[in-house]
């Protein structure tokens, strides 16, 4: 049974901002929310992690409302090189001895 | 920036072959990991090790696949005898701990094998 749920693609342009919503409903109490994006033929890469309300890094930014059931990725001004595609995980799926990916959410930015 | 390296970065093998693909972890990182991703699929995880032994497998790895870390720096994974179905990217990664910790992906070796 997969823990989360987001959309399979999303289109943007070039300087627009880019919110990826996860949803989580069975996330658990010590859970944490974990997202990785992964360019064309390369390795997934870890963006950002976050337990609950706001936090942000220097690529992106997570929203996590109060009751934890969903999570939102932000991407500030995203250009043609954020094409990518965006993996959300929670909990065990980002921890323990391996990181079990979904599909993803595959963002494509458009000049 | 510290990074993991994976060599080759391409490998053209002959079904019935045996491969072995080569990376070289993070150094201060106690956790290695190797994943696959089959052209357009999910990425899959193979088999994680930790102080000298598997930790952790899926069903994908079956007794073709074997890892080592023969030395200080290198984390090996074998495929004894290649298939057709075992054409895909193959990542390492590794990282400092388990839980709720980044893990560092290499650039991926693409196998295919004919």
């Amino acid at each position: 049974l997969a823990k989360t749920t987001q959309p399979i693609s999303m289109d943007s342009y070039e300087g627009q901002e880019v919110n990826i919503t996860c949803s989580h409903n069975n996330i658990a109490t010590n859970d944490y929310i974990t997202w990785y994006q992964q360019f064309p033929s390369q390795g997934p890469r870890f963006i950002i992690q976050g337990y609950k309300t706001k936090v942000t890094n220097e690529v992106a930014s997570l929203f996590i409302p109060a009751d934890r059931k969903s999570s939102t990725l932000s991407l500030p001004r995203v250009s043609l090189s954020d094409t990518a595609v965006y993996y959300c995980l929670v909990g065990d799926e980002a921890a323990g001895n391996k990181l079990t990916f979904g599909g993803g959410t595959r963002v494509l930015v458009k000049p | 920036e510290p990074e993991v390296t994976q060599t080759p970065s391409h490998q053209v093998t002959q079904m019935g072959q045996e491969v072995i693909l080569r990376c070289v972890p993070i150094s201060n990182h106690l956790y290695f990991y190797w994943y696959r991703q089959i052209l357009g699929q999910k990425v899959e995880f193979l088999v994680s090790f930790y102080n000298n032994e598997i930790s952790e497998k899926s069903e994908i790895f079956d007794d073709q696949f074997s890892v080592e870390r023969p030395d200080g720096s290198n984390f090996t994974l074998k495929i004894r005898s290649t298939k057709l179905e075992d054409s895909a990217m193959y990542f390492c990664a590794s990282s400092e701990a388990t839980l709720n910790t980044e893990a560092f992906f290499g650039q991926g070796t693409r196998l295919t094998v004919v």
